[in-house]
This record gives structure tokens, sequence and C-alpha cells, in this order.
């Protein structure tokens, strides 16, 4: 068990660029999700995927934002055309089904500034 | 929808005392988790304790117990014998029990952020 892995840890962009963050859950995970935190505040979630389907999209996640997770293993995170207000730590967090009480484990985050 | 509000933005605690972090939720469920995490800095977001609505006894881990009132829908931490890695933001989170289209999501407070002074 190694872990919620998270790659890049940071990414500085000018805006206008496309950025893409990458997850690799806990293997065994089949349920991943991806939180959005600005600085100061609690993590907002943004979308959910059940093994490869993506079950839930929050309206934060515009159409700039795309996620995907290509035979249910790891996901990546796209944002095109970067505004500042993109800039903030995109968390990604699994958990196993099967456990009701189970906890979600996070990883270390990708941290995202526009300039 | 779910909200979970987090009061005190910063508390302060001397090492080795006690420490209360509030939360307060709102919900029209009955069946429901909550969570407390801890996020150091720069580091990733780890459970501190859990609490299951159904359960009326309060949760404890060690030196982190929770109070829980169902009634008020208030879900307080307290951190005993406060130590200097216990310094982080906390943060209180929301989810619905089981099925439907919560999918487990957590719903989050603003957190707490808590310094440990020697």
């Amino acid at each position: 068990d190694t872990g919620v892995s998270q790659n890049p840890r940071h990414k500085i962009t000018k805006r206008g660029q496309n950025v893409t963050f990458r997850c690799d859950p806990i293997s065994e995970h089949n349920r991943l999700y991806w939180y959005r935190q600005t600085l100061g505040q609690g993590p907002e979630f943004l979308t959910y995927f059940q093994n490869e389907a993506q079950l839930e999209k929050s309206r934060l996640l515009s159409d700039r934002f795309s996620a995907e997770r290509p035979k249910g293993s790891f996901s990546t995170l796209e944002i095109q055309r970067t505004e500042q207000g993109d800039s903030a730590m995109y968390l990604c967090a699994s958990r196993r089904q099967g456990i009701s009480t189970g906890e979600l484990f996070f990883g270390e985050g990708s941290r995202l500034t526009v300039l | 929808a779910q909200t979970v509000t987090q009061s005190q933005p910063e508390m302060s605690v001397q090492e080795a005392e006690t420490v209360t972090l509030s939360c307060t939720y709102d919900t029209s469920e009955s069946d429901y988790y909550l969570f407390w995490y801890k996020q150091p800095p720069s580091r990733q977001m780890i459970l501190v304790i859990r609490q299951e609505a159904y359960k009326q006894q309060n949760a404890t881990e060690n030196r982190f117990s929770v109070n829980f009132q169902k009634a008020a829908k208030s879900f307080s931490l307290k951190i005993s014998d406060s130590q200097l890695g216990d310094a982080a933001m906390y943060f209180c989170a929301y989810r619905s029990y089981a099925g439907g289209t919560s999918y487990g999501k957590l719903t989050f407070g603003q957190g707490t952020i808590l310094t440990v002074h020697p």
C-alpha cells in the first residue's frame, strides 16, 4: 500500500495554457474522487469515478475541465485554457467499495498556479 | 444539500493542554457519517476520527474524542494532551450514509488552523 499518488506536485503555468494532473489511487480502491481546495478553504467536490465510469460531476467542473479514468486505474484531470481563478490545490482521493464506513484516502495534492 | 460550518478560523493551545474545535452541520437526513480530518502543512489529509450518526456513544481515538449532539447538529473535536505534531488544519466533514447519488463524497467545512505552542 503506497497510498494515493498525485503528479505533478506543483505546476506553474501561464493563463490560457492547458494542464493535466494525474492521480494513482490505492490499487484495490475502485472509487476515485477529485476535489479542489483554495487557500484557507475546505476541499470542494469536483467529480467521482466508480471504476472507469464518471458518475457525478459538480457544477464547479466547467466545460474547460475534463476528467478520465481509463481502465478504472489511474485518473487524469485536464484543465484547458487555464484562468487565474483555476489556481488551487487539486486533491485526489480514493476509497474501496463495499466498506460502508470506509474513509477516503487522500493524496498530497497538485498545486496549480496560473500567472 | 448538506452544509458544514466551522466557525473558528484559528485556534491555539499550549502543549499538553486540551483544545476543542467546533463544527455544526445542516442536513435533513437521519443517517450519515461525520469525520474530522487533519491536514498538516504540505502533507496529505488524514482521518482523525469518525462518527456514525446512529451511534449514541461518542467516538474516541486515543487523545482525540468527539462530542456528537445529533439534535443540535453539532460535532466538536477535543484534543487532549496536545502535542506539537497536532499543529495542522482540521476539517470537519459530512457524508451521507449509503446508496443513492451521494456516492460517498464528503462535504467539508472551511477548516480550523490549530497552532500548538511549546
